[in-house]
């Protein structure tokens, strides 16, 4: 089966330019993550779904960050205006049902460089 | 809220050398414990994943991980490692309400020596 599906997979933009990055997740899974891994870090999670509904944005930074998941299907994360801290790779990941005990499956993330 | 120290950054072990790779979790319920491996250019991979029952978990590629509630720990075993085991490793911990709200380690690196 096709995995997790993530585009752009590299993206440079200047500092205070928007950014937009597109997930897919893998058919039939019906909730989705986005997390931020910075250089030397593990990954933070920014926003679940289940479905097309916010399960937790906790730490989505929402005066310049913001998701959605249009049909429950694919998602997009949007950053407007990027500032240089936003460096990092992007991962979605999808896994199968409620209560997300199963197996999260991660797609290649996307490398965000903010000059 | 919920936390993970993975006190060694990187590790080197020799080819069919064991390896165990420490992790300590805070957390005020009983956790939900998971390892993943990050290989270079490729995505994260579960490793293997603790919810209960049985403290000695067993994942894919040889390894194991143990429980230990009294030690808030979750060390991650390898009998013999490969050279292709080479790679970063995350401890994560999920709340007991929503185990896919998951706060990782910073990792640690393998590096393998022939």
């Amino acid at each position: 089966e096709a995995g997790v599906a993530q585009s752009p997979r590299y993206k440079i933009i200047e500092k205070r330019q928007s950014v937009a990055f597109w997930c897919n997740p893998i058919s039939g899974h019906a909730t989705l993550y986005w997390y931020q891994q910075i250089l030397g870090q593990g990954p933070k999670l920014l926003i679940q779904f289940q479905n097309n509904g916010v399960v937790d944005d906790s730490q989505l930074p929402k005066d310049r960050f913001s998701a959605e998941r249009l049909k429950g299907v694919d998602s997009t994360l949007k950053i407007q205006p990027a500032k240089l801290e936003d460096s990092a790779v992007y991962l979605c990941a999808s896994s199968l049902a409620r209560p997300s005990t199963d197996t999260q499956y991660f797609g290649p993330g996307t490398r965000l460089t903010v000059l | 809220a919920q936390s993970v120290t993975q006190p060694d950054i990187h590790i080197t072990v020799s080819e069919g050398a064991s390896l165990e790779l420490r992790c300590n979790y805070s957390y005020g319920a009983t956790p939900y414990l998971f390892w993943y491996v990050q290989s270079p250019g490729q995505g994260l991979q579960l490793l293997l994943k603790y919810f209960s029952g049985d403290t000695l978990v067993q994942g894919i590629k040889g390894f194991e991980a143990e429980f230990k509630r009294s030690q808030s720990s979750f060390n991650l075993r390898k009998p013999s490692v490969h050279w292709s085991d080479a790679a970063e490793y995350f401890c994560a911990v999920g709340l007991n309400t929503n185990a896919g709200k998951s706060t990782f380690g910073d990792g640690t690196t393998l590096t393998v020596k022939p």
